[in-house]
């Protein structure tokens, strides 16, 4: 089976740009989760949901974050506009029901200039 | 609040020596889980154990093996035999069971350097 899927893998753009950071989960796992690693803070969940439905999004960080699932295969990560301390590595995890392993995706490593 | 303690920044071993990688855990909860994850220098985080906090038994794996201790709100790793190719930040984390969102709850991890 194929693992949890991201895309790009590296973004580079310019402060101010929107950023949109993609994600499909592995096939029938219900609940899908966004993490940020930075070298400061570590690893820090963002947001999580549950049968394509935002249950926590206390740890998205501004307004200028969003994220959404439309479907259960999909979800994005948005930044606009973005800004340099943004700069880190996004994961995304999916698993198969609560407290079950949270299979990672290889990450987008996101540099705002 | 839920923490996550991984006092070992960096830990350097010569190849096929034992190291333990140190956690601990602060949790109100009487039920949660507890994992291991690596990340080699490819940047993937791949996952080694989960332990559901009834489970005290210690558990053992090949080279690796985990030791839970509740009294100490412990969950302690030690690879055998250590390899370079075990050379990796290793990452403890808390996941509260049942109800609530909080994901996981990392520990700024430990990085282990394995020189041959």
């Amino acid at each position: 089976d194929a693992g949890v899927i991201q895309s790009p893998r590296h973004e580079v753009t310019e402060m101010g740009q929107e950023v949109t950071l993609r994600c499909k989960p592995i096939s029938g796992h219900n609940s899908l989760f966004w993490y940020r690693q930075t070298m400061m803070r570590g690893l820090e969940l963002l947001i999580y949901f549950n049968n394509n439905v935002p249950i926590d999004d206390s740890g998205m960080p501004e307004d200028r974050f969003s994220a959404k699932m439309p479907n259960a295969s999909f979800s994005t990560l948005k930044i606009q506009p973005s800004e340099p301390r943004d700069s880190a590595v996004y994961f995304c995890a999916s698993s198969s029901i609560r407290n079950q392993p949270q299979h990672f995706g290889d990450g987008t490593r996101l540099s705002i200039l | 609040a839920q923490k996550v303690t991984q006092a070992q920044t960096e830990i350097s071993v010569v190849e096929k020596e034992d190291v333990t990688l140190d956690c601990v855990y602060e949790t109100r909860d009487t039920t949660y889980y507890l994992f291991w994850y690596k990340q080699p220098p490819s940047g993937e985080l791949v996952f080694l154990i989960r332990r559901n906090s009834f489970d005290e038994q210690n558990e053992i794996s090949g080279r690796y093996s985990w030791n839970f201790q509740k009294s100490t709100s412990s969950f302690n790793f030690t690879i055998t035999a250590s390899q370079v190719v075990d050379s990796a930040v290793y990452f403890c984390a808390l996941d509260r069971a049942g109800g609530g969102a909080d994901g996981l709850t990392f520990g700024k991890g430990t990085h282990l350097i394995i020189q041959p």
